[in-house]
């Protein structure tokens, strides 16, 4: 089926850092989402981007977030600066309308 | 604001049993209810989704959820379970206007013993 890949898979950052996450979606989609997922826990939605706008995000998405996708390439989520409580796996989905596919995830430890 | 509730945490069985994997709702208007696995160390896959119609609805791997609008529920169940579906499986709700954002529940982990 339609596969979303994350680059990196993991990453490890000092607190107060910079990090990107790069998405690459199904070629198609219009639709992008980021998630978190402390481990053990459920995943909580981010913010969703249609577009090339933003059109909705949780309480979650903090200033220090931010995503874009430039002329199609990537969907990145960009975190900066990084903080302890951002260490959680980020998992990308993209859709054409409901049904979401979801990448693997990155791994985020912030130190 | 849509609420999901997967009240079992953990459900053990072994192969060739049945299982139902609960998920009750709570909203008010018209919702879309879907059913996602995730295997360890992957991202959620889409299992089904209910909208409107029939409201047993079966996806892949011999998985099928019923919805009941009485109960506020959207069960999942398997008649025969293989060690390969142990997995977390994740309830999840959006209402039919908006931006395509689902409210998921907490997740169940099913553990299948050969």
């Amino acid at each position: 089926g339609p596969k979303v890949l994350q680059i990196p898979s993991h990453q490890i950052i000092d607190m107060g850092q910079m990090v990107t996450l790069n998405c690459d979606p199904v070629s198609n989609h219009l639709y992008f989402y980021w998630y978190k997922q402390i481990l053990g826990q459920q995943m909580e939605f981010l913010v969703n981007f249609y577009n090339g706008k933003v059109m909705e995000k949780s309480k979650l998405f903090k200033d220090q977030f931010s995503v874009e996708r430039p002329d199609g390439s990537y969907f990145t989520l960009k975190i900066q600066p990084t903080a302890l409580e951002d260490s959680a796996v980020y998992f990308c989905a993209s859709s054409l309308g409901d049904t979401q596919y979801f990448g693997p995830g990155t791994r985020l430890l912030v130190l | 604001t849509q609420t999901v509730s997967q009240s079992d945490a953990h459900v053990t069985v072994f192969e060739g049993d049945s299982v139902e994997l609960r998920c009750n709702y709570s909203y008010g208007g018209s919702i879309y209810l879907s059913w996602y696995i995730q295997h360890h160390g992957h991202g959620l896959q889409f299992l089904l989704k209910y909208y409107s119609g029939n409201p047993v609805v079966q996806g892949v791997n011999g998985f099928e959820a019923e919805f009941s609008k009485s109960d506020s529920s959207f069960h999942l169940r398997k008649a025969s379970v293989h060690w390969s579906d142990s997995a977390v499986y994740f309830c999840a709700v959006r209402n039919s206007g908006g931006n395509y954002k689902p409210t998921f529940g907490k997740g169940t982990s099913l553990v299948v013993h050969p």
